[in-house]
């Protein structure tokens, strides 16, 4: 069963358009949740990340919106360039034995950006 | 700095059959995972280790093993290959706790 749900599987969204992409989770252990992005035959790269108690974190055109009480994040692209056409992973973890972070990925969202 | 390599980056088994998939990083990470990602299910953690000689579980270890005799490596090895490990398998090294993981550019798997 997955632990972090994100949705849509897809996406195509105009270039100078807003990109949204959803994610939801149950276990309220989890304290970080980051963004991947995945280039097709790259490993994914951290995009940016959100610890709950902050509500909203930006870095340039990426911003991460997160509601804690009905456990949900979000990622919005702002003016979506076709250079960001990848697929996006958000993740959700929590500490464990020997205090390592574990992580649990959403399924993935492929964003087609067009010109 | 090569940051994580992987080796190698396309393999084909037959089934039953033995391989250990290599991972090597250079930054001194204490942390070091192997991931499978498949096709709408996201990444799955196998193992992770957090130190040399220190290994444990992730979500999906049946039929996976791996040892951590060095910083720098730490192999993922198929006992017996079956078909359900057809995957795309990623290494990921990070320092600290962990929260930023390095991803290598994974070896792609498929067992026939």
């Amino acid at each position: 069963q997955q632990q972090v749900k994100q949705s849509p599987q897809s996406l195509i969204v105009q270039k100078g358009g807003i990109s949204i992409i959803n994610c939801a989770y149950e276990n309220t252990a989890f304290d970080y949740f980051p963004w991947y992005q995945q280039f097709p035959g790259k490993g994914p790269a951290l995009l940016i990340a959100i610890r709950p108690d902050v509500s909203e974190k930006k870095e340039g055109r990426f911003t991460i919106s997160f509601n804690k009480s009905a456990k949900q994040f979000s990622l919005h692209i702002m003016d979506s360039q076709p250079g960001d056409s990848a697929t996006y992973f958000c993740a959700a973890s929590r500490g464990s034995l020997y205090n390592f972070n574990k992580f649990y990925f959403g399924s993935g969202t492929k964003l087609n950006v067009k010109p | 700095n090569a940051g994580v390599t992987q080796t190698p980056k396309f393999q084909v088994l037959k089934t039953g059959q033995s391989m250990t998939l290599q991972c090597a990083q250079d930054m001194n990470h204490e942390y070091m995972s192997w991931y499978r990602q498949d096709p709408g299910m996201g990444l799955r953690l196998i193992h992770y280790s957090v130190g040399a000689g220190i290994t444990d579980q992730g979500e999906v270890p049946n039929g996976y093993n791996v040892s951590r005799s060095t910083t720098e490596d730490f192999p993922l090895r198929l006992l017996s290959a079956a078909p359900s490990q057809t995957s795309v398998y990623f290494c990921a090294s990070s320092y600290g706790k962990g929260y930023e993981q390095y991803f290598g550019p994974g070896t792609r798997l498929t067992v026939t």
